[in-house]
């Protein structure tokens, strides 16, 4: 059973609103990823970490942030949402060697109006 | 760039009727493959990887892949379906990005409906 845990699950809010979801994992893994998610296309890595204090950004250029200030925890922030921001966003780690098994959480479905 | 093919959108199976998942690669060396699957409303879980050596690999829940590289494909099967297994599958390449980051690169999935 994976131990990653994102919230909320599901988020409706406004234009121009800041949001940050939260993505926390008690595995001890260093590498940790934000993916985004539409129908009927391939997931996009816009962030990745290495560990503390490491964020990098992914191929998807993305105007949200992320911060990495403790192993467990990933947050996500986007300072003003729009509605081309609507997507499902999914958070992931790994072992820090090659390429590891990735758990992924559940998943956070954004929706903004 | 590497980069994953799922030709099949969406595929309907009947229950205990066998299963073949299509997954073409595009890599220059030898790949690492993996296959991913999602429930509905949950996150993606690994179903079994290819790494090197017999290429025939095994999963977990009964399903099985198959890498050749002459074909540059790494097929998924199960020989019988059950209703559970109604979800969305992944495929996905080992890469590099530009600044040496080991990541997976995604095909954009293949739904699963198991009929009655």
């Amino acid at each position: 059973e994976a131990d990653i845990y994102q919230t909320p699950r599901y988020l409706v809010i406004g234009t121009g609103k800041k949001i940050t979801l939260e993505c926390s994992q008690t595995m001890g893994h260093d590498k940790m990823y934000w993916y985004q998610q539409d129908p009927g296309m391939e997931l996009h890595l816009i962030h990745y970490s290495y560990g503390v204090n490491s964020t990098e950004k992914g191929d998807l250029s993305s105007e949200s942030t992320v911060s990495r200030i403790r192993t467990e925890h990933f947050p996500l922030t986007l300072e003003s949402a729009r509605p081309s921001h609507t997507s499902q966003y999914l958070c992931a780690s790994s072992e820090g060697q090659g390429w590891a098994e990735a758990f992924f959480g559940q998943g956070t479905r954004l929706t903004v109006v | 760039a590497q980069s994953v093919t799922q030709p099949d959108i969406h595929i309907t199976v009947s229950e205990g009727a066998s299963l073949e998942l299509r997954c073409n690669y595009s890599y220059g060396a030898t790949p690492y493959l993996f296959w991913y699957v999602q429930s509905p409303g949950q996150g993606l879980q690994l179903l079994l990887k290819y790494f090197s050596g017999d290429t025939l690999v095994q999963g977990i829940k009964g399903f099985e892949a198959e890498f050749k590289r002459s074909q540059s494909s790494f097929n998924l099967r199960k020989p019988s379906v059950h209703w559970s297994d109604a979800a969305e599958y992944f495929c996905a390449v080992g890469a590099v990005s530009d600044t040496g980051f080991q990541k997976l690169v995604f095909g954009t999935g293949t739904r699963l409906l198991v009929s009655p």
